[in-house]
């Protein structure tokens, strides 16, 4: 069965430092991958989009990395910041042609001080 | 805001009640979405509209029922709920179902118990 899984419950960063968060996928074949944001007791916000023949996609101090053979996708966040910190969720489109984003579980990040 | 406004933010109801979730969307979408996310759970899409059309029923009980009267509102009513449906409900949106940018934007969501 498709399977999305994300690193961990908890990740603890130091400010300043960088955070690294993973995506595995099985039994997907998709043609993009998307990460998301979010807050407590609000819906997810849309972060970046990374397509099969991208290798990696940046914007401001985001950097998303997408390896097909891995099945694998990394999201960086450099220099991050008390503010950085939420949960963090991949998106696959739905297999089979389905309509919908599939979501993993999410990666809670917290930076500290 | 997203531009996704969903009400009510919080909703408690017995199970033997009847209740609507309403959500609608001033972003010019084609495409609406409910997804469910109960504690420790990854996000489950409930159901899809494409143009008012409904394009994905995940095997959700009838006790949920969707409506999408036309491509900004989106609802979806409850009736004789279990406590195990407590979650928070999100809905969605998107220009259209299916495309290759189908980035979602989220409203805040429906916090929903039931006793």
């Amino acid at each position: 069965s498709q399977k999305i899984e994300q690193n961990s419950e908890a990740l603890n960063i130091q400010e300043g430092k960088t955070a690294t968060l993973t995506c595995n996928y099985t039994n997907y074949s998709p043609a993009y991958l998307q990460w998301y944001r979010q807050d407590p007791g609000r819906g997810p916000v849309f972060l970046l989009l990374i397509r099969e023949n991208e290798k990696e996609k940046r914007k401001e101090r985001l950097k998303v990395t997408f390896d097909t053979t891995l099945k694998q996708s990394l999201f960086h966040i450099t220099a991050s910041q008390p503010a950085d910190s939420a949960t963090y969720l991949c998106a696959l489109v739905a297999g089979g042609g389905a309509d919908g984003l599939t979501f993993g579980k999410g990666t809670h990040l917290i930076i500290q001080p | 805001e997203t531009g996704v406004t969903q009400t009510p933010r919080h909703l408690v109801m017995g199970m033997t009640n009847k209740k609507s979730l309403k959500c609608e969307q001033h972003l010019g979408h084609n495409a609406m979405y409910w997804y469910k996310q109960s504690a420790k759970k990854p996000l489950e899409l409930m159901f899809v509209y494409n143009f008012k059309e409904q394009t994905e029923n995940n095997s959700v009980p009838s006790r949920f029922s969707p409506e999408c009267p036309n491509s900004s509102h989106l609802f979806l009513h409850l009736h004789t709920l279990q406590p195990e449906d407590s979650a928070l409900y999100l809905c969605a949106s998107s220009q259209k179902a299916g495309d290759s940018n189908e980035k979602l934007f989220f409203g805040s969501g429906t916090q929903l118990s039931v006793l």
